[in-house]
């Protein structure tokens, strides 16, 4: 049964440039959601993605746009990256209640210079 | 007030021990209380979800959930040195607005357990 899967793992990027992350979500779930770890810190909600359509959002600026296909698999794009942005990004994904957990990716490490 | 308060720790605890980890939380809408493990590089692993008011075991990990003082605890009894991990605390509540339910964190609380 696989899981989620995320891609890629690690990445570096230069201030100002934009980055698109992706993410399969395990098999029999539709909700995609994304987070934000930063050192230290617990995931911060980024935004939710249900039936190719941002449900909800978190205290993230325009800055973070995402996407959803038909097959579920979902997008994270960051556009005019900061050094602040540097994280570890993490998908989860759930049914669509998404009240019995989420199951999460291995993360993708961004790193800002 | 923040929405899902962890005591910051970290917390020691001898091998064998019992290791107490807390969390509070500030939405009385909140449906579902998880717990995840999150080794240091990794992502969170889900331990254990709480859905009612009581205690709740699975082996060696005891929830436990009192929805009247918003508060949700993590029991590891016989604490072993592979337990040494991040612990979050995780909510499932509705947004603002309360039309939606999200997934909120709490920062964590670092568990070493030496042996």
């Amino acid at each position: 049964d696989a899981g989620v899967t995320q891609s890629p793992t690690h990445l570096i990027k230069t201030r100002g440039q934009q980055v698109t992350l992706r993410c399969s979500p395990k098999s029999g779930h539709d909700t995609v959601s994304w987070y934000q770890q930063a050192l230290g810190q617990g995931p911060q909600f980024i935004f939710q993605y249900y039936e190719e359509e941002e449900r909800q959002r978190g205290n993230f600026p325009d800055r973070f746009s995402g996407h959803q296909f038909p097959n579920y698999s979902s997008e994270l794009n960051v556009n005019a990256l900061l050094l602040g942005d540097s994280a570890l990004y993490l998908c989860a994904s759930s049914g669509r209640t998404g009240g019995y957990g989420y199951t999460f990716g291995s993360g993708t490490r961004l790193t800002v210079v | 007030q923040k929405e899902v308060e962890q005591n910051s720790g970290p917390l020691s605890v001898p091998e064998g021990a019992i290791a107490s980890l807390n969390c509070t939380y500030s939405d009385r809408g909140s449906q579902s209380f998880f717990w995840y493990r999150q080794y240091s590089g990794k992502s969170p692993e889900l331990i254990m979800s709480i859905y009612s008011n009581g205690d709740k075991e699975d082996g060696r990990f005891t929830a436990q959930l009192n929805k009247a003082s918003q508060y949700v605890s993590l029991l590891i009894r016989d604490s072993q040195p592979s337990d040494s991990a991040t612990y979050l605390c995780a909510v499932w509540g509705p947004n603002r607005g309360g039309s939606n339910y999200k997934l909120t964190f709490g920062k964590g609380t670092l568990l070493t357990v030496n042996p």
